[in-house]
């Protein structure tokens, strides 16, 4: 079974309107941490958002936030106000457990689309 | 945030010579690195990982010999595709993590194999 699941290979959104990009996670892991990373045509890995699974609260950074369900195990990333330069692929990875040696397991990605 | 550098950012070569690309944590020690192969519009699949001071740990299908790194200090990871041949044309990426939660990636190294 895959680990991190985005089910959204593509997805448009017209500027200055929020977009959900999907993610659903699979551990039997009490501790884990969910990231996103932006990756532009560049290829440069840029990390946009951390939730740790003991964090109560969603995650927020700036127009980014996390909604995170641990019930439902999914941790979609909500982009709000969106521009174009947020076009690029959007991946969702997890760390489970917290150890420093732990590599991040990362999902299939989602291309976001922006238009003007 | 904290940054992390990468060398060379492209490389082409022929088949058979072997390529080095150097990972560096510019700003934190690491004790652990991680190399990632991506193929285009593909998702990141990790390679290995590349323990300071001791043997890398490779994932299941990732011969040793063909991919070696070496973790020779705490900001300093090298990965060397020897023998290379046109089917190991791929953009390669390391990250590390910080003091923090965070993992943070390299800028990556598209390797072209003529």
């Amino acid at each position: 079974a895959q680990k991190i699941t985005q089910t959204q290979p593509g997805m448009f959104v017209q500027e200055k309107e929020a977009v959900t990009l999907d993610c659903t996670y699979d551990t039997s892991d009490q501790s884990y941490g969910l990231f996103w990373y932006k990756q532009p045509s560049s290829g440069e890995m840029i990390f946009l958002i951390y939730q740790g699974s003991y964090d109560e609260q969603n995650a927020t950074e700036g127009r980014y936030s996390l909604n995170f369900q641990k019930a439902r195990k999914s941790a979609n990333l909500v982009i709000s106000a969106s521009q174009l330069g947020d076009s690029a692929m959007y991946f969702c990875a997890m760390r489970e457990g917290n150890q420093a040696g732990t590599a991040l397991i990362f999902g299939k990605g989602t291309t976001l689309s922006v238009s003007s | 945030g904290a940054v992390v550098s990468q060398h060379p950012s492209r490389v082409i070569c022929k088949s058979g010579t072997s390529v080095k690309i150097e990972c560096r944590s510019l700003d934190f020690q690491a004790t652990t690195m991680f190399w990632y192969r991506q193929f285009p519009k593909k998702s990141l699949m990790l390679m290995a990982t590349s323990n300071e001071g001791s043997k890398a740990t490779y994932e299941q299908g990732v011969e040793k010999d063909k991919f070696l790194i070496n973790h020779a200090s705490l900001t300093l990871s090298t990965l060397t595709v020897t023998s290379a041949h046109p089917e190991d044309s791929s953009f390669y990426i390391c990250s590390a993590r910080s003091y923090q939660e965070t993992q943070y990636f390299g800028p990556g190294t598209r390797l072209l194999v003529l």
